[in-house]
């Protein structure tokens, strides 16, 4: 089976901090992603990256960014936590290609304080 | 830009009603559809896919099909149980290229569905 492992599930950071959620792989996929998720808004996606240190912005970019310096690891990184970055965050991956499926990780629900 | 559009919830039925949730999708080429469901304080998991026009995806007693003339991939299924309430997500991958952003999976907002006994 494929596993998507975000390194932690609740993850409660102050307003300033440098946060960084870390995903892992083990299918060798070549994409990863990096979703948010709000109550109404859906999966909005973050960063995108379809290969070892390439990455695409996503449609909310702005306050964020990513590290993927191994083809299992894709990390995002909080510059600045700010209040209104608390939410769910959910990492995927998949193989390349339009008829494939993305393979979530549980999630990790950032509360910044 | 590629888009897809399901309807509001949260939708409440009784145990054996039918369930139906609609999809629509804007999208160039030809995007492949993709239904995923979300269990309380899990991630979300892939319900049943299709790729290409006529398509029919299923699995666990949920059917969708892939119609491009209404650009529509509606979920059904005929007779739900508590153990389906959850938020089901439409989602579409559009032909992607190396190097493009094309190989993005889109969603809707989700649909959430609670299941009375």
């Amino acid at each position: 089976d494929v596993k998507v492992t975000q390194s932690s599930r609740y993850l409660v950071k102050r307003t300033g901090e440098k946060v960084f959620l870390e995903c892992v792989q083990d299918m060798d996929h070549e994409n990863m992603f990096w979703y948010r998720q709000d109550p109404g808004l859906g999966l909005r996606l973050i960063y995108f990256s379809y290969d070892v240190k390439m990455k695409e912005k996503g449609d909310i970019p702005e306050g964020y960014s990513v590290s993927r310096e191994k083809k299992e690891r894709f990390s995002l990184i909080l510059e600045s936590a700010s209040t209104n970055q608390t939410s769910m965050y959910l990492c995927a991956s998949s193989l390349r290609g339009v008829n494939t499926e993305a393979f979530f990780g549980q999630g990790t629900r950032l509360t910044v304080v | 830009g590629d888009s897809v559009t399901q309807m509001e919830g949260p939708v409440t039925l009784s145990e054996e009603a039918f369930l139906t949730i609609n999809c629509t999708y804007t999208a160039t080429g030809y995007p492949s559809l993709f239904w995923y469901v979300q269990y309380p304080g899990e991630g979300l998991q892939l319900l049943l896919k299709a790729t290409k026009a006529d398509d029919k995806g299923s699995n666990k007693g949920f059917e969708a099909t892939y119609r491009k003339e209404t650009t529509s991939f509606h979920l059904e299924k005929g007779s739900v149980q508590v153990s389906d309430s959850a938020v089901y997500f439409c989602a579409l991958r559009a032909p992607d290229f190396y190097g493009g952003s094309q190989g993005n999976l889109i969603f809707g907002k989700g649909t959430k569905l609670s299941v009375k006994p």
